[in-house]
């Protein structure tokens, strides 16, 4: 079946810097990626679409100069947390889908913590 | 904007019990999702539901939708101490899903089954 590789699994970062984590289709053109965020105990909180080739869309609330979001290929989109802070601690869930009706698949998750 | 309610929030069973989970949302949708998510995990896909009436079953999880009245049941039956952990019902916005709609999670329901 079709497989979202997420990577890191986890990443402890120092406050003031920046964290690149990726999601990568492994078998199947990802066309469209969603990133979503959840705190502890909390639902998953949609926080930008990416279409390849495209920028992001991203939701209320969402700042988009702190969240980097980069879908340059049909494989692999990228959210970059800039100047992390220990709110920013979560964890990170991609999704990516292709087109059409397909299916929508999660990646495993990037645990964040911000110290 | 699509709201999507889950109730109740926390659950706790008796192995052995029936009970039912509900999710209610706000729009008209194509498509609602039903997820299980362990802890520190990402998401396990277990139901998707596209039309009124739409009723689906794996082992003892049944799931089914509601589109007129804008809800979706989980019922288990006789649950299992490995039935714990915590449900997501989850439902596209608009567009629809193969026009770009996204998910919109409802807040979990922490089900825990003690024998």
């Amino acid at each position: 079946g079709a497989v979202v590789s997420q990577h890191p699994s986890w990443v402890i970062c120092k406050s003031g810097t920046s964290v690149k984590i990726e999601c990568r289709s492994l078998d199947f053109q990802a066309t469209t990626m969603f990133w979503y965020r959840q705190f502890p105990k909390q639902s998953l909180m949609l926080m930008a679409t990416s279409n390849e080739g495209s920028k992001a869309t991203y939701e209320q609330g969402v700042e988009k100069d702190k969240f980097l979001i980069n879908h340059a290929s049909l494989t692999l989109s990228t959210l970059t947390v800039t100047s992390a802070h220990p709110e920013d601690s979560s964890f990170y869930i991609c999704s990516a889908r292709n087109t059409g009706n397909s299916p929508l698949h999660f990646g495993n998750g990037t645990r964040l913590t911000v110290t | 904007e699509l709201k999507v309610e889950q109730n109740p929030l926390f659950l706790s069973m008796q192995e052995g019990k029936n009970y039912t989970i509900y999710c209610n949302y706000s729009t008209t949708s194509d498509r609602l999702y039903w997820y299980r998510q362990d802890p520190g995990k990402s998401l396990e896909s277990l139901f998707v539901l596209l039309s009124n009436g739409a009723v689906k079953q794996e082992g003892r999880l049944m799931a089914s939708l509601d589109t007129k009245a804008r809800l979706s049941t989980l019922h288990i039956t006789a649950a299992v101490h490995d039935l714990s952990a915590t449900y997501f019902c989850a439902v596209v916005s608009r567009p629809r899903y193969n026009q770009g709609g996204k998910l919109i999670f409802g807040q979990g329901t922490e089900l825990s089954v003690k024998p």
